[in-house]
């Protein structure tokens, strides 16, 4: 079992509502990321989760906060948004963070298409 | 300044003929995977690749790892319409805890 679900499928939400992402994998796996994705480019990494603990963050504006409550989910609280914001945004996750295992390989769940208003 | 570099950017083609992506960069890379992404989906995962010179079938994708493990490039054989998406390839490196994403080739198969 591959399997990365992402929840909500779609969202929308206005500029000062609070709304989350949600990401559950099943793998056992101890990395899991969120990637932002606008429409035709590759995706842009946001944040990365290894064993729990927040092991990369890109720069992204606080209006995104990750939470990894276990190691099967993870969270995006979402935040007083831009339209800007609006993108498909992916969850993934792999055995190991990329520096650990040479033939290390990502599973990205569907997504969730978001539009913020 | 982007890691990978993918060529082309856009590829529109018709049904049966053969086509390769090339996916460059200047860097070492631990392994190399390749996706394909169809509209509003997540990427799938279609192979990766290991080790240098490697090369891996998948049905009518023909996938290499170059010798120095700094270039990797999918062959697709007749190509149909059912191939069309966005192909990105994605690679990890010897330090860094991420994986870094290519520029993306959007392919168009016309029946």
């Amino acid at each position: 079992d591959t399997e990365v679900t992402q929840t909500p499928k779609h969202l929308v939400m206005g500029m000062t509502n609070k709304k989350s992402l949600k990401c559950e994998q099943h793998m056992g796996h101890r990395a899991m990321y969120w990637y932002k994705q606008k429409a035709k480019k590759p995706p842009e990494l946001m944040f990365v989760y290894s064993y729990e603990k927040l092991s990369i963050n890109e720069s992204v504006p606080s209006r995104f906060s990750p939470e990894c409550p276990n190691s099967s989910l993870l969270n995006l609280h979402l935040h007083a948004l831009q339209p800007e914001d609006s993108a498909l945004y992916l969850c993934a996750s792999s055995q190991e963070t990329a520096l650990v295992i040479r033939n290390n390989e990502q599973f990205f769940g569907p997504g969730t298409r978001l539009t913020v208003l | 300044t982007q890691l990978l570099e993918q060529s082309p950017q856009f590829l529109s083609i018709q049904e049966g003929e053969n086509l390769t992506v090339y996916c460059n960069s200047s860097s070492v890379f631990s392994s190399l995977q390749w996706y394909r992404q169809e509209p509003g989906e997540g990427p799938v995962l279609l192979v990766t690749v290991v080790t240098g010179g490697e090369v891996k079938k998948l049905k009518r994708l023909t996938f290499q790892f170059g010798d120095a493990r700094k270039d990797s490039s999918l062959h697709i054989t007749a190509a149909q319409p059912g191939d069309t998406g966005l192909y990105l390839c994605a690679g990890a490196r010897p330090t860094g805890n991420q994986f870094y994403f290519g520029t993306g080739t959007s392919l168009t198969v016309i029946p």
